[in-house]
């Protein structure tokens, strides 16, 4: 089973609202990535969490807030957003070694559609 | 810094025949993982196919193969057969075999399947 799912499949959201993107996957994987997806252009890479730590945070606002309460789930917690942050939001998963230089393919769910009003 | 370039923004082929989409990358490493993703109206990012740079054999899954050029820089994927499924965006994508490296995509490539 390759299957990484995302909730809601749509969102529209006021600038003072707050919401929550939702991701999961029970694949075993440790990793988890979320990615920002523009029109015709390809992933942006957002956050990666390893081993439910936050691995890397590409420069992202602090209006968007990641949280992987455990090894299946990652959300993104999401408040203040401007119209410009409307995107599709993609989650994705791999299995990741720990002890270094094994690396993966990466799984994507379906996608968040979000706009911001 | 890697970079992947996919220089044919949107590409065309009539059902059932071949298409060829191209993919060139930078790297100064020599082991890496190279990918092949399609990405429908649907919008989910699916897995069509995957190398390993250290592999000399080309992948190939049912009507999908690659021509890894190594020495060239070069991943390009055919498409045999081509179906009105096939329509989709494809990306091309790098990985870096060092721990905590990530994807590299390129722009992508918008293939339309006509009938």
């Amino acid at each position: 089973d390759t299957e990484v799912t995302q909730t809601p499949k749509h969102l529209v959201m006021g600038m003072t609202n707050k919401k929550s993107l939702k991701c999961e996957q029970h694949m075993g994987h440790r990793a988890m990535y979320w990615y920002k997806q523009k029109a015709k252009k390809p992933p942006e890479l957002m956050f990666v969490y390893s081993y439910e730590k936050l691995s890397i945070n590409e420069s992202v606002p602090s209006r968007f807030s990641p949280e992987c309460p455990n090894s299946s789930l990652l959300n993104l917690h999401l408040h203040a957003l401007q119209p410009e942050d409307s995107a599709l939001y993609l989650c994705a998963s791999s299995q990741e070694n720990g002890g270094g230089g094994l690396t993966d393919t990466q799984y994507f769910g379906p996608g968040t559609r979000l706009t911001v009003l | 810094a890697q970079t992947v370039t996919q220089s044919q923004p949107e590409m065309s082929v009539q059902e059932a025949e071949t298409v060829t989409l191209s993919c060139t990358y930078d790297t100064s490493e020599s082991d890496y993982y190279l990918f092949w993703y399609k990405q429908p109206p649907s919008r989910q990012m699916i897995l069509v196919i995957r190398q390993e740079a250290y592999k000399q054999q080309n992948a190939t899954e049912n009507r999908f193969s690659v021509n890894f050029q190594k020495a060239a820089k070069s991943f390009s994927l055919k498409i045999s057969d081509s179906q009105l499924g096939d329509a989709a965006m494809y990306f091309c994508a790098y990985r870096s075999t060092f721990y905590g490296q990530n994807f590299v995509f390129g722009p992508g490539t918008r293939l339309s399947v006509l009938p």
